[in-house]
């Protein structure tokens, strides 16, 4: 058990829809990372908060946006869904921001499975 | 695009013999880490090696870092059934955006 939670584990949705994914880092963490891996591929970077702030964007859509909550859980936010968004999206923690000297290990949920139909 | 890319895409190989991944990037990092993901989980992280570092043993795994080179390694000894796993290096770039970027894996399969 890694720490990190991610909710839902499972989410089927139609085209057009919205819908939000939650994340709880370990507990002390304060980065947040997403990332989307559709099959067979690899992660894609989405975005980075740091204590609440956001310190990096990757290749992330606009229909899609994210925040990190004082109490540092995260929402990722996808709307108007598209078959091409189904994926697993992963959620990650650690203690310190990326870009460091001390950055060091992430730590994964078991991430949400998204199925657009 | 991607920071890292592993090489092979794909491994098969008996159980009991040695494993060799390798992964190149583009820009000068603080670290280089390895993952393994086991099917549909989550990613575990398995090691970390900073930049000054050049090698670095953990149980079975043996990792490289040539940074002249940009690439790393990743070696599992004496391959086990329960390695059957996919192998990510993620890359921390230097003094950088704060990001933490994977290459796409590499899929290793233990035969038995």
């Amino acid at each position: 058990d890694s720490g990190v939670t991610q909710t839902p584990k499972h989410l089927i949705t139609a085209t057009g829809q919205r819908v939000t994914l939650r994340c709880s880092p370990r507990s002390g963490d304060l980065s947040v990372y997403w990332y989307q891996q559709s099959l067979d591929q690899g992660l894609q970077f989405l975005i980075h908060y740091y204590n609440g702030e956001e310190r990096a964007k990757g290749n992330i859509l606009e229909r899609f946006s994210a925040q990190q909550f004082p109490d540092l859980h995260s929402e990722l936010n996808l709307s108007s869904l598209e078959l091409g968004d189904s994926a697993l999206y992963f959620c990650a923690s650690s203690v310190a921001p990326a870009g460091r000297p001390n950055t060091g290990e992430l730590f994964f949920g078991e991430g949400s499975r998204l199925t657009v139909l | 695009s991607q920071q890292g890319e592993e090489d092979p895409q794909a491994l098969s190989i008996q159980e009991g013999e040695n494993a060799t991944m390798n992964c190149s990037y583009k820009t000068s990092i603080n670290n280089l880490q390895w993952y393994r993901q086991n099917s549909g989980r989550g990613l575990v992280h398995l090691i970390l090696i900073r930049s000054n570092e050049r090698e670095k043993h953990s149980g079975r795994l043996r990792v490289t870092l040539d940074t002249s080179k940009k690439s790393s390694s990743l070696l599992i000894t004496a391959s086990r059934a329960a390695d059957t796993a996919s192998y990510f290096c993620a890359t921390v770039r230097m003094n950088r955006d704060d990001k933490i970027i994977f290459g796409k894996g590499t899929r290793l399969h233990i035969l038995p």
